[in-house]
């Protein structure tokens, strides 16, 4: 099983700053790698796939980079609603197994 | 954009089967595929297995021997079976739509707890 680890487990950031999460996976998952975000009482949001490819509606302040085994979504500039639990996903070995990173709690400083 | 509702009992007792069902709006279950993801507190996500319009199924191995997935197309709904549940098994259950693995839209998730 391919295991995915993120740091920090939580990221404290004042409003406007830049914030910068990190994802590794323990192989090698090419550019197979999603990002979501979930806040409370809500149904998580897919931000990125494919590494660096932004879902339909996601503003451009979020960016996915990466491939192989380090990945990083950077929030260029944070906004409120940026405050969240992110976490990043393989699917390099769909079908069937995916698996997700413990996450990264963005928190404000 | 499509939307999921999770359904279902908030509570389980031991050795029992967790059913829940997902009602999707917005887009039909006759596309994609359609996966359940769990959380349990405190713990990661976990892929449980999706389930094709088609019928075909694909579970999670740790899960295999007791987890059932179908799909009704005529209510857009698809529904998880999750049998001999423990205290181990109570989470945060989601639906998703599955893009080859990629999660496109999610429900809002419902959470499960098994106690008697």
């Amino acid at each position: 099983e391919i295991v995915m680890t993120q740091s920090p487990a939580t990221l404290s950031v004042s409003p406007g700053e830049r914030a910068t999460l990190s994802c590794r996976a323990s192989q090698n998952v090419s550019s197979n790698l999603a990002w979501y975000q979930r806040k409370p009482g809500q149904a998580p949001r897919l931000l990125i796939y494919d590494a660096s490819t932004r879902a339909t509606g996601i503003p451009g302040r979020f960016t996915g980079s990466g491939s192989e085994t380090e990945f990083t979504l950077t929030i260029s500039s944070l906004q409120s609603e940026d405050f969240a639990l992110y976490y990043c996903q393989q699917y390099a070995n769909w079908p069937p197994r995916v698996t997700f990173g413990g996450g990264t709690k963005v928190e404000i400083k | 954009q499509v939307q999921l509702q999770e359904s279902g009992p908030g509570l389980v007792k031991p050795s029992e089967t967790l059913s829940l069902t997902c009602t999707v709006s917005g887009g039909s279950v006759n596309t994609y595929y359609w996966s359940w993801i769990r959380q349990p507190p405190g713990k990661g996500l976990e892929w449980i297995g999706y389930i094709f319009y088609s019928g075909s199924t694909n579970y999670n191995p740790s899960l295999k021997s007791r987890v059932a997935m179908s799909i009704a197309t005529s209510k857009n709904q698809f529904s998880l079976k999750l049998r001999y549940v423990t205290s181990a098994d109570t989470a945060v259950y989601y639906c998703a739509r599955d893009a080859f693995g990629i999660f496109t839209d999610w429900g809002q998730g419902t959470l499960v707890t098994v106690s008697s």
